[in-house]
């Protein structure tokens, strides 16, 4: 009930595509959905975060759209560009502001 | 803003000795850091959470003699790992959350990398 389930394992996209990652959770207590970016050797930076009480948040390139009855929510980058290779973590947290993270994604885009 | 730092970024040690690695939010006041193990191509296990002047709580399966958290003061956490082998070699990262208008994020640190030989 804790898990929260990341896909795709690895994408590739072409320049300029659209990348798509998926989480899922079980846990209906979490309430803060934060997507991070991690480059290799480097601690994860934070993307975009959203709550529950919306449906979507953008943030220049990215966006979060998140399905409350589904309890999944995933991260869209437009345009995707080389400089975005890297791996995609999505978490969960609740109100101990602990977190609950997905698998990763590897991202590789393509010039 | 939201800046945390660690030192140091990586360090080699021998088999039996101790390693102190340091998480300071430079930018703002900590009320909660936590620690992470992080093996090369997995996710982030949370180890512990610490919050300031109180000890810390650790995860299941995580030693908690082995791995000694301080939280001393609101922008310093530090994570010992005493008589180190081999296995303990991962990357370890620490997170900060709390400081004004920053209720539910965690900033991390940039990581470090432990070798035990």
């Amino acid at each position: 009930q804790q898990q929260v389930k990341q896909s795709p394992q690895s994408l590739i996209v072409q320049k300029g595509g659209i990348s798509i990652i998926n989480c899922a959770y079980e846990n209906t207590a979490f309430d803060y959905f934060p997507w991070y970016q991690q480059f290799p050797g480097k601690g994860p930076a934070l993307l975009i975060a959203i709550r529950p009480d919306v449906s979507e948040k953008k943030e220049g390139r990215f966006t979060i759209s998140f399905n409350k009855s589904a309890k999944q929510f995933s991260l869209h980058i437009m345009d995707s560009q080389p400089g975005d290779s890297a791996t995609y973590f999505c978490a969960a947290g609740w109100g101990t502001y602990k977190y609950i993270f997905g698998t990763g994604t590897r991202l590789k885009v393509l010039a | 803003g939201a800046v945390v730092s660690q030192h140091p970024s990586w360090v080699i040690c021998k088999s039996g000795t101790s390693v102190k690695i340091e998480c300071r939010s430079l930018d703002f006041q900590a009320t909660t850091m936590f620690w992470y193990r992080q093996f090369p191509k997995q996710s982030l296990m949370l180890m512990a959470t610490s919050n300031e002047g109180s000890k810390a709580t650790y995860e299941q399966g995580v030693e908690k003699d082995k791995f000694l958290i301080n939280h001393a003061s609101l922008t310093l956490s530090t994570l010992t790992v005493t008589s180190a082998h081999p296995e303990d070699s991962s990357f370890y990262i620490c997170s900060a959350h709390g400081g004004l208008g920053r209720t539910d994020t965690q900033y991390f640190g940039p990581g470090t990398r432990l070798t035990v030989l």
